[in-house]
């Protein structure tokens, strides 16, 4: 069980394209979702956090506006990455939380998204 | 600000060797989780701790939480190429509502 599933997995789009990643939990609902970044050799950096129904919660730093989160159902969320620039090129990973497999907040990672933007 | 400092954060050794990764904290945690990360892939939990002082095996893996729950280590013995990538510690804080996602460890072993 607490299978997250992320696509697609790579991507590539022109400089100023919009760019949209699906994260999906698969067998169980999520009551929180979060968005990660990484760059190469580098840790986690946590984007923002979003719950169904309710607007994402954004790390200080993150523009909300260049990075819009959907949180449509409790198995669903979306990350689009707007009018994307070169610098925006990076490893995208999503994580969901859930209750009952969770009880310490444990996260239940998906495989990421390698975005690059040329 | 809350930080998990882990080290070392390069760690390249032969196979067969032991190895010891720390994970700290000025902060206390609710728990704590440690999580290994495989090139181009996400992060898949390992084990949570939760209790001060307590020491979770996982075959030849030993993980220990600190007394006062602001310290965390992850000892691997007679370490494996599988044993091969990032290793993250991660806190639960109750007070900030958040996971806490340590520097990490990239460890390499040699065959």
């Amino acid at each position: 069980g607490a299978v997250v599933s992320q696509h697609p997995s790579r991507v590539i789009c022109k400089s100023g394209t919009s760019v949209k990643i699906e994260c999906r939990s698969l067998d169980f609902q999520a009551t929180t979702m979060f968005w990660y970044r990484q760059f190469p050799k580098k840790s986690l950096m946590l984007m923002a956090t979003s719950n169904e129904g309710s607007k994402a919660t954004y790390e200080q730093g993150v523009e909300k506006d260049k990075f819009l989160i959907n949180h449509a159902s409790l198995t669903l969320s979306t990350l689009t990455v707007t009018s994307a620039h070169p610098e925006d090129s990076s490893f995208y990973i999503c994580s969901a939380t859930s209750g009952l497999f969770s009880p310490h907040n444990e996260q239940f990672f998906g495989p990421g998204t390698r975005l690059t933007v040329l | 600000t809350q930080l998990l400092e882990q080290s070392p954060q390069f760690l390249s050794i032969q196979e067969g060797e032991n190895l010891t990764v720390y994970c700290n904290s000025s902060s206390v945690f609710s728990s704590l989780q440690w999580y290994r990360q495989e090139p181009g892939e996400g992060p898949v939990l390992l084990v949570t701790v939760v209790t001060g002082g307590e020491v979770k095996k996982l075959k030849r893996l030993t993980f220990q939480f600190g007394d006062a729950r602001k310290d965390s280590s992850l000892h691997i013995t007679a370490a494996q190429p599988g044993d091969t990538g990032l290793y993250l510690c991660a806190g639960e804080s109750r007070s900030a509502s958040k996971i806490i996602f340590g520097s990490g460890t990239r460890l390499s072993i040699r065959p």
